[in-house]
């Protein structure tokens, strides 16, 4: 499986600032996507990044609010902005390397809103 | 209705024990299918993939049934380093993965 490492691995930040996360694979990738899980929940999918395009977001999270890039098929970035304590989670990475379904996760990043 | 729902738990059970967790899902149109594993505090690590056929890997057994729509996974001979959450996951056609709240399994000496 890929090797992925994302930064920050944790921040602390008030309110009204945003805060970008990265996200690298350690070999090319045909899909990346970011997930949020709040504390005591499940994942849940924010977006599939696009090598190239725009962001596919999911129900309920939009483009102002989490802003991703994906400038190649090895790197993307994730930001929150305009943060409020309700965005207090972790934020975490997945890659899906080849033909098959499988997806990996990165480490994630513990983001704490005050 | 939650698209994937699981037994919450949490398993008490001794080592050696057989334990069986239980999983369904809504969306018929489900295409792959995967048992993850999350330790506390850590990022969820894929188990294994789970095949109409069954599969079986080491002590760990997971079955699909497309009919009803219900996954299971069995560990047998429990050990102390299996205690974590699992987690059901179901993935549709554009490979986006739906997860299960998880059942945390804690397996006690």
């Amino acid at each position: 499986s890929a090797v992925i490492s994302q930064k920050p691995s944790r921040d602390i930040c008030q309110r009204g600032t945003s805060l970008t996360i990265q996200c690298q694979v350690d070999s090319q990738v045909t899909m990346m996507f970011w997930y949020r899980q709040q504390p005591g929940q499940s994942l849940t999918l924010i977006a599939t990044a696009n090598q190239g395009s725009e962001a596919t977001y999911e129900s309920g999270f939009v483009i102002d609010k989490f802003p991703i890039s994906r400038p190649n098929l090895t790197f993307s970035t994730l930001t929150v902005s305009n943060m409020s304590p309700e965005d207090s989670s972790i934020y975490l990475c997945s890659v899906k390397p080849g033909h098959s379904y499988e997806q990996y996760f990165g480490p994630g990043t513990r983001l704490t809103v005050t | 209705r939650k698209e994937v729902e699981q037994d919450p738990g949490p398993f008490n059970v001794p080592e050696g024990a057989t334990v069986a967790f239980n999983c369904t899902y809504s969306n018929s149109a489900s295409q792959s299918f995967f048992w993850y594993r999350q330790d506390c505090r850590k990022e969820p690590k894929l188990l294994m993939s789970v095949y109409s056929s069954g599969n079986e890997d080491g002590r760990f057994t997971a079955q699909l049934n497309r009919a009803s729509q219900y996954i299971s996974l069995l560990i047998r001979d429990s050990k102390l380093s299996d205690s974590a959450t699992y987690l059901c996951v179901v993935g549709d056609s554009s490979y986006k993965l739906i997860f299960g709240s998880g059942t945390r399994l804690l397996v006690r000496p």
